[in-house]
């Protein structure tokens, strides 16, 4: 069974201070890999994917992931945070074609940017 | 483009009553995934389906629940017999056939019983 861990509940960062949120899976397989957020109220939004090709992978707003296979890592990263992106993130795995296509969710992160 | 739509946003229950809960996928959607996620923790799966068919469910309870995506309408996710424990959010995601397609979500129903 596949299973993702989120290692850090939660995260209070200054505006401009760097994120690095970590994400490690555990799976048999070749995998998919996302982030998603979820802002206050609202749904959850894709920030970014891997498939496969360059394991550095850019997404929306600024976020970034790089997919260490070795390592079974798939961390977030922000350069500079900004007070909007105070929000829960979380990161979610899924198997290649021929496996299980549900989605495999970590616990979450709660980031919260303090202006 | 409508995003995934699920309905209602809020539902209230007694116990011993039944819970049902919409979700329409995006357009041109024909792969449907329920997850609940409950108070301090990440989503888990319940049930994947497609037009007519019940793909996995192998994160669904095995009595009182039940889901279903007829061929003309939305999917439904049905609780029989609520008790407190189903208290939680249930969020629907939708995706294209392909397998390297992201699953896109609504933006859940948050279930409370009384």
């Amino acid at each position: 069974a596949q299973s993702v861990s989120q290692h850090n509940h939660h995260v209070i960062l200054s505006e401009a201070a760097s994120l690095e949120l970590g994400c490690n899976y555990s799976y048999g397989g070749t995998v998919n890999l996302f982030w998603y957020v979820q802002y206050p109220g609202q749904h959850l939004q894709l920030l970014l994917k891997y498939f496969s090709g360059d394991p550095l992978v850019k997404g929306i707003k600024g976020f970034e992931a790089e997919f260490i296979k070795s390592k079974f890592s798939f961390n977030l990263r922000k350069p500079s945070v900004q007070w909007s992106d105070t929000a829960e993130y979380f990161c979610a795995v899924n198997g290649r074609p021929g496996s299980a296509r549900q989605l495999t969710f970590g616990s979450g992160t709660q980031l919260t940017v303090l202006p | 483009n409508a995003g995934v739509m699920q309905n209602p946003r809020h539902l209230v229950r007694r116990r011993g009553q039944e819970a049902r809960l919409r979700c329409s996928p995006m357009k041109g959607h024909s792969h449907v995934y329920w997850y609940r996620q409950l108070p301090e923790e990440g989503l888990k799966f319940m049930v994947y389906l497609q037009k007519e068919n019940i793909i996995d469910e192998s994160g669904m309870p095995k009595e009182r629940f039940s889901a279903e995506f007829p061929k003309e309408g939305p999917s439904i996710l049905r609780i029989q017999q609520v008790v407190r424990g189903d208290s939680a959010a249930y969020f629907c995601a939708s995706s294209r056939g392909q397998s390297n397609q992201p699953q896109h979500f609504g933006d859940g129903t948050r279930l409370s019983i009384l």
